[in-house]
């Protein structure tokens, strides 16, 4: 699987869009882009993932760049229970495999 | 979406006693099972994926003799940590992929709760 790289922290104020950017400049033609997020001490949660087209769904909106080598995850109104571990993950789409996580970008939403 | 659920959801155990931490997967089945262990301030590692009815597959340098994986159905795996130690202490969690039909594997993993073990 293609290796991603994260910003380690981001800060976004409390009713802004906050706008998470993941590199995937090795990315193979069948690997998603897949996000997920994980709140202190719980397991991690789903959010979106696409393959080259911009996906939306009720959490958050994903946009890849067309050639595929970055992406950005975009939460539209950041509330203090966003704040979280958010982890940008390569993988051929098969539900069988597991995902392999990075060390993701820490975002800190403030009041 | 799917759950999975995870039992118990901490435990504090004396050094040298065994563990068992439960894996459901609540409202879907699951023949393929993955276990993850998680260290203060790190990323979730990748330990082993248990597969119902055959033999878990452990990732290198985790050791299969001391983390037992048994899937005994397609809804339950099972892990149990024999003769824990302190340096055993960490966050376990474990993830199914989830289905559509009841039959089809789709793209979405969803992972349990978590279960912290902390070993006196």
């Amino acid at each position: 699987d293609a290796k991603t790289t994260q910003p380690t922290s981001m800060d976004c104020a409390e009713g802004r869009a906050a706008n998470l950017p993941c590199n995937h400049s090795t990315i193979s033609g069948n690997e998603y882009v897949y996000w997920y997020r994980q709140i202190h001490s719980q397991g991690p949660q789903y959010i979106i993932h696409g393959l080259k087209n911009n996906e939306t769904n009720e959490m958050a909106s994903l946009i890849i760049t067309e050639d595929r080598k970055s992406s950005t995850l975009i939460l539209p109104h950041a509330t203090l229970r966003d704040t979280a571990v958010y982890y940008c993950i390569v993988r051929v789409g098969r539900g069988n495999t597991p995902l392999v996580f990075g060390k993701g970008t820490r975002l800190s939403v403030i009041a | 979406g799917a759950v999975v659920s995870q039992h118990p959801s901490w435990v504090i155990c004396k050094s040298g006693t065994s563990v068992k931490i439960e894996c459901r997967s609540l409202d879907f089945q699951a023949t393929t099972m993955f276990w993850y262990r998680q260290f203060p301030k790190q990323s979730l590692m990748l330990m082993a994926t248990s597969n119902e009815g055959s033999k878990a597959t452990y990732e290198q340098g985790v050791e299969k003799d001391k983390f037992l994986i048994n899937h005994a159905s397609l809804t339950l795996s099972t892990l149990t940590v024999t003769s824990a130690h302190p340096e055993d202490s960490s966050f376990y969690i474990c993830s199914a992929p989830g289905t559509s039909g009841g039959t089809h594997i789709t793209d979405t993993q969803y992972f349990g709760p978590g279960t912290r073990l902390t070993v006196l």
